[in-house]
């Protein structure tokens, strides 16, 4: 069945620092990539995504890139705010469906 | 601003007093789903409705029930809540853009049973 695997949290950073948050995934076919980020008290929120391999996802600074050969697409910002405090999932889709697959989260802490 | 929107926010239950959570939608799709979410575990589908079209889990315990009046309004049904149930309740719709489903959540209901 399908799979998404995230490092584990909460990965705590200064501002500014650089960020990464491992993911990998197990599926059959060629599914499409998210990552969705989940602020205290809200819904999920699509940050970005990716529908096949090599694309590159980017929004607000955050990028990944869909990497078939190791079944990874791991999330980075080159420089973090606090604001960007947050859980982050990482999901994929497989084609002709419509059920997203989640990791468990990977809960990021900004500080000053 | 066209969105999903799940009343209520916070609810608490009783052990094994049916609850019903509400999630509505002013964006016309035509796909609504309904995930629990576990304390630090990942979102689980639990069932959704393509149109009227009902769609169960595998997994889904037979406690858990859906309904779908019309395209806007979906409601979950716990008939008998366990501790186990305690969770929060995302509802999301779905269209397809650029050939790949497009999800919009709402903010959820944290359900609380006691």
């Amino acid at each position: 069945g399908n799979s998404v695997t995230q490092m584990e949290g909460p990965v705590t950073l200064s501002e500014e620092a650089f960020l990464t948050i491992n993911c990998t995934y197990t599926a059959t076919g060629y599914p499409s990539l998210f990552w969705y980020v989940q602020y205290p008290g809200e819904g999920l929120q699509l940050l970005l995504k990716a529908t096949k391999a090599d694309d590159k996802g980017s929004n607000k600074g955050f990028e990944a890139t869909y990497r078939k050969e190791t079944t990874s697409f791991h999330l980075e910002k080159g420089s973090v705010q606090v604001s960007d405090s947050a859980v982050y999932f990482c999901a994929l889709l497989t084609g002709g469906g419509n059920k997203l697959t989640f990791g468990t989260g990977t809960q990021l802490k900004v500080e000053l | 601003d066209a969105m999903v929107i799940q009343n209520p926010r916070y609810q608490v239950t009783q052990f094994g007093k049916p609850v019903t959570l509400s999630c509505s939608q002013t964006l016309n799709h035509n796909v609504m789903y309904w995930y629990q979410q576990k304390s630090s575990q990942a979102p689980k589908l639990l069932f959704h409705y393509y149109d009227k079209d009902f769609n169960n889990e595998a997994d889904t315990p037979d406690n858990f029930q859906s309904r779908r009046p019309n395209t806007s309004f979906c409601f979950l049904d716990i008939r008998s809540p366990g501790l186990g149930d305690t969770a929060m309740y995302l509802c999301a719709t779905s269209r397809s853009f650029e050939g790949v489903p497009r999800y919009t959540f709402g903010s959820g209901t944290r359900l609380t049973v006691v």
